[in-house]
């Protein structure tokens, strides 16, 4: 079946450094991606779906300057968390839509849990 | 606007016995909905979803889930659960008006099965 390869599971960072977190559809190609974010003891939260060769859209209420979102091709969507803060520590799951698999063709993530310090 | 409720936060239940996870829904026209399982630190898993037909699906694992469309519910079930099926769930429904990738998830649901 689908799978989504997501990278790294965990990163530790400074306050006021950026962090890369990088989502890779593995056996098929994926034109849109999404970002989530779970925060503790509650649910997912999409933050921007990132479509490939073109800018992300972002959800409301979400900075755009602050995550940023490349999706340079087919199979790879980057999640960039810049200037981190310990606000911004999370767990950040991505998704790809598989649009062989019809309606049930989107592939989670395994996740990245950020903490910043 | 498309909403999912979860109404517990955390459900009990002995190795053997049947379970269920509540979710009710508000969606503009027909639903689509969908249960996801998490495991600790992983993504998401995809369980089941229901798009029309008969209103008991059956996924993954052992689960079903039932459609009611009179009480905007979609309960997840199993007759017998597992030490393993400890994780946590979550309900989604699609959003098919504004975002057709849209995802609108439950606060999720912390199922506990005790040997």
């Amino acid at each position: 079946g689908a799978v989504v390869s997501q990278h790294p599971s965990r990163v530790i960072c400074k306050s006021g450094t950026s962090v890369k977190i990088e989502c890779r559809s593995l056996d098929f190609q994926a034109t849109t991606m999404f970002w989530y974010r779970q925060f503790p003891k509650q649910s997912l939260m999409l933050m921007a779906t990132s479509n490939e060769g073109s800018k992300a859209t972002y959800e409301q209420g979400v900075e755009k300057d602050k995550f940023l979102i490349n999706h340079a091709s087919l199979t790879l969507s980057t999640l960039t968390v810049t200037s981190a803060h310990p606000e911004d520590s999370s767990f950040y799951i991505c998704s790809a839509r598989d649009l062989g698999q019809g309606l049930r063709g989107y592939t989670f993530g395994s996740g990245t849990r950020l903490t910043v310090v | 606007a498309q909403s999912v409720a979860q109404p517990e936060d955390q459900v009990n239940v002995a190795e053997g016995n049947p379970l269920t996870v509540k979710c009710t829904y508000s969606v503009s026209g027909n639903p689509y909905l969908f249960w996801y399982v998490q495991y600790p630190n992983r993504g998401l898993q995809f369980l089941l979803k229901y798009i029309t037909g008969d209103n008991l699906v059956k996924g993954s694992y052992g689960f079903e889930a039932e459609f009611n469309k009179s009480q905007t519910s979609f309960h997840l079930k199993k007759p017998s659960a597992l030490v393993s099926d400890s994780a946590l769930y979550f309900c989604a429904v699609r959003d098919l008006y504004y975002n057709f990738n849209k995802f609108y998830f439950g606060s999720g649901t912390k199922l506990n099965v005790k040997p």
